[in-house]
């Protein structure tokens, strides 16, 4: 089966200008997670959505933000994009919520670089 | 916040050698899953670990849970250079939270 899409693979951007990332999940699962990685500060989770809402969220700024939509493509946005947000955004899909030890599967993730 | 350790950071070894990453937390962990991220790929789980004691094999590649569930260990035997990459311990306490990582290369 197809894996987790992520779309635009790379992206460049202004310093002030806002982006969108998107995430295809596996088809059945219904849980979307997202997470910067950076070489200083490695993986780090950002937020989860499950049937539309967001259940979890990580330690980020309000710039950014998500949504998940019926069909359990979700997309995230960042507005007034810093140079700090450089970073590769990775989406994790799987099955279900609230399991624990539950296993992630990551896209390629989106390579976005600010300038 | 429960903040994972990984030791070494880098790791460069030759073509059939053997190593050993470490994870280490200061406090108890139910589980720990250890992730291996590939140059240009998303991380993929290798494997969950539940209890203290507890080894898991995986082809050529150990993980050990600590007793005291504080610490755990990957060993990877004859290492090829297809084992190159980033490898990662987390916590899945309902989102991952991920140690800094090892940066293994294997040297043909």
């Amino acid at each position: 089966k197809a894996g987790v899409t992520q779309t635009p693979r790379y992206l460049i951007k202004t310093r002030g200008q806002q982006v969108t990332l998107s995430c295809s999940p596996i088809s059945g699962h219904r849980s979307v997670s997202w997470y910067q990685q950076t070489p200083g500060q490695g993986l780090q989770f950002l937020f989860e959505y499950f049937s539309e809402t967001q259940r979890n969220k990580g330690n980020f700024p309000g710039r950014f933000s998500g949504r998940q939509f019926s069909n359990s493509r979700s997309e995230m946005n960042v507005s007034t994009l810093e140079l700090g947000d450089s970073a590769l955004y990775l989406c994790a899909s799987s099955l279900g919520y609230g399991i624990r030890d539950t296993e992630a599967f990551f896209g390629q993730g989106t390579r976005l670089t600010v300038v | 916040t429960q903040l994972l350790e990984q030791s070494p950071q880098f790791l460069s070894i030759q073509e059939g050698e053997n190593l050993t990453v470490y994870c280490n937390s200061s406090s108890v962990f139910s589980s720990l899953q250890w992730y291996r991220q590939e140059p240009g790929e998303g991380p993929v789980l290798l494997v969950t670990v539940v209890t203290g004691g507890e080894v898991k094999k995986l082809k050529r590649l150990t993980f050990q849970f600590g007793d005291a569930r504080k610490d755990s260990s990957l060993h990877i035997t004859a290492a090829q250079p297809g084992d190159t990459g980033l490898y990662l311990c987390a916590l899945n306490d309902y989102k991952l939270s991920f140690g800094a990582g090892t940066t293994v290369t294997v040297r043909a």
